[in-house]
């Protein structure tokens, strides 16, 4: 069967600190893969998608892909507050822009 | 740009009662679009894909004529829950695949319905 598995949390972390987010998947020939953050009671928003092997940095996120390893990362830099919310991994198991989502690591940023 | 909306966003029908949700991409034109379903305390779960102008696909488990799809126009589909039950009552929502990006997901804020 096809899955992502992310760790539940709570992942809790001091504002300023860096967040790691981790995330893998079971199928080797998947090619897309996302991050989106949903906070309690709200819809997922985009955060980054990628799709080579490496790093991809968008402000304070770095999503790290490792296709031999099945494995996709986040990093969220100078973690605030406000970036407390559960963080969820996708993928593209299909090769038709289906989702696979996994269960989403809740994250705390404490002041 | 990619943004979606739903309506209405939240809805409390009697069961028995049929109720439609609709799913807009506002500012781009969406040939695909998702339905989802969220438990409280759950993760994400792929109901149908809807196609514009054929009908839906639907995932293993998910009743297709309980649950209707359509998506009669490139920038709305619309999700009906027919003779819902208290055990329907969860959180519905859709996503518009952007071609123009990395054919990435853009979600709608989603429709909580409550089924008495």
């Amino acid at each position: 069967q096809k899955e992502v598995e992310q760790n539940s949390g709570p992942l809790s972390v001091p504002e300023g600190a860096i967040a790691s987010l981790n995330c893998t998947y079971s199928d080797r020939g998947s090619q897309s893969f996302f991050w989106y953050r949903q906070y309690s009671g709200k819809s997922p928003e985009l955060i980054m998608s990628i799709y080579s092997n490496g790093d991809k940095e968008d402000g304070r996120f770095t999503a790290q892909l490792n296709k031999a390893s099945q494995y996709v990362s986040l990093l969220i830099r100078d973690s605030q507050p406000s970036d407390s919310a559960t963080y969820l991994c996708a993928v593209d198991l299909s090769g038709y822009s289906t989702l696979t989502f996994g269960k989403g690591t809740m994250l705390l940023v404490s002041p | 740009g990619a943004v979606v909306s739903q309506h209405p966003s939240w809805v409390i029908c009697k069961s028995g009662t049929s109720v439609k949700i609709e799913c807009r991409s506002l500012d781009f034109q969406a040939t695909t679009m998702f339905w989802y379903r969220q438990f409280p305390k759950q993760s994400l779960m792929l109901m149908a894909t809807s196609n514009e102008g054929s009908k839906a696909t639907y995932e293993q488990g998910v009743e297709k004529d309980k649950f209707l799809i359509n998506h009669a126009s490139l920038t709305l589909s619309t999700l009906t829950v027919t003779s819902a039950h208290p055990e329907d009552s969860s959180f519905y929502i859709c996503s518009a695949l952007y071609l123009r990006g990395n054919n990435e997901q853009f979600f709608g804020p989603g429709t909580r319905l409550t089924v008495l």
